[in-house]
């Protein structure tokens, strides 16, 4: 049970590159999350999918869009990137109805030059 | 969403029992109160979880008033490896989806 997996761990990208940053999880869980971490900041939340198929915009979604591509994996791209857009982004997962709580992945570094 | 508030930092000792209380005046029927711990390059993690009274686990306790206006994160006795960032949340759990609002934290420095 590897929980929440993302990859890579760290990219380089120059300044209107795109890249997909990959997030899964082994827990049945029904919602994913993105966020993306400043430094010094707390997390604020990209996009995120209450359930399987459907994705709704969290509170700083300019610049990026997201897949649900089944009810594991939820991945989040950057079609054209910006050096604002770098950041550390972290995938989580929440389960069933109640007091359930999300979990993690390790993160992904990006730097945008 | 409930806006929490907290401090930005606090220092303690190896072995002291650390305090750490969130404001969230806006606090509503259905929202619970959650604590996530974040350690340096790691996503955070969750400590614990209450709506109302006192929950404790095995890592802290969480004391919440009658009011539910503030809660207080506990941790017993902590060590060098309880120096991370903590932060209060607060969200309606009731439909297992989560739109959580992380702030800034609180970042705990332990020294020796």
């Amino acid at each position: 049970n590897a929980g929440v997996t993302q990859t890579p761990k760290f990219q380089v990208l120059k300044t209107g590159q795109s890249m997909t940053l990959q997030c899964a999880q082994d827990m049945n869980h029904n919602s994913m999350y993105w966020y993306r971490q400043d430094p010094g900041m707390g997390l604020r939340l990209i996009y995120y999918s209450a359930s399987e198929g459907t994705t709704d915009k969290g509170e700083v979604p300019n610049g990026y869009n997201v897949s649900r591509l089944n009810k594991r994996e939820f991945s989040l791209r950057l079609e054209s990137a910006a050096p604002s857009q770098t950041s550390v982004y972290f995938c989580a997962s929440s389960g069933l109805v109640g007091t359930d709580t999300q979990y993690f992945g390790p993160g992904t570094r990006l730097t945008v030059l | 969403l409930a806006k929490t508030t907290q401090p930005i930092s606090m220092d303690s000792y190896e072995g002291q029992e650390v305090n750490i209380t969130c404001s969230h005046n806006n606090i509503a029927t259905n929202d619970y109160i959650t604590w996530y711990q974040q350690f340096p390059s790691q996503g955070p993690r969750f400590i614990i979880q209450g709506y109302k009274t006192k929950v404790t686990n095995e890592v802290a306790s969480l004391f919440i008033p009658a009011d539910r206006k503030s809660s207080t994160l506990s941790l017993p006795r902590v060590s060098l490896s309880d120096t991370a960032v903590y932060y209060c949340l607060v969200g309606d759990m009731s439909t297992g989806f989560q739109k959580l609002v992380f702030g800034t934290g609180t970042r705990l420095l332990v020294s020796p």
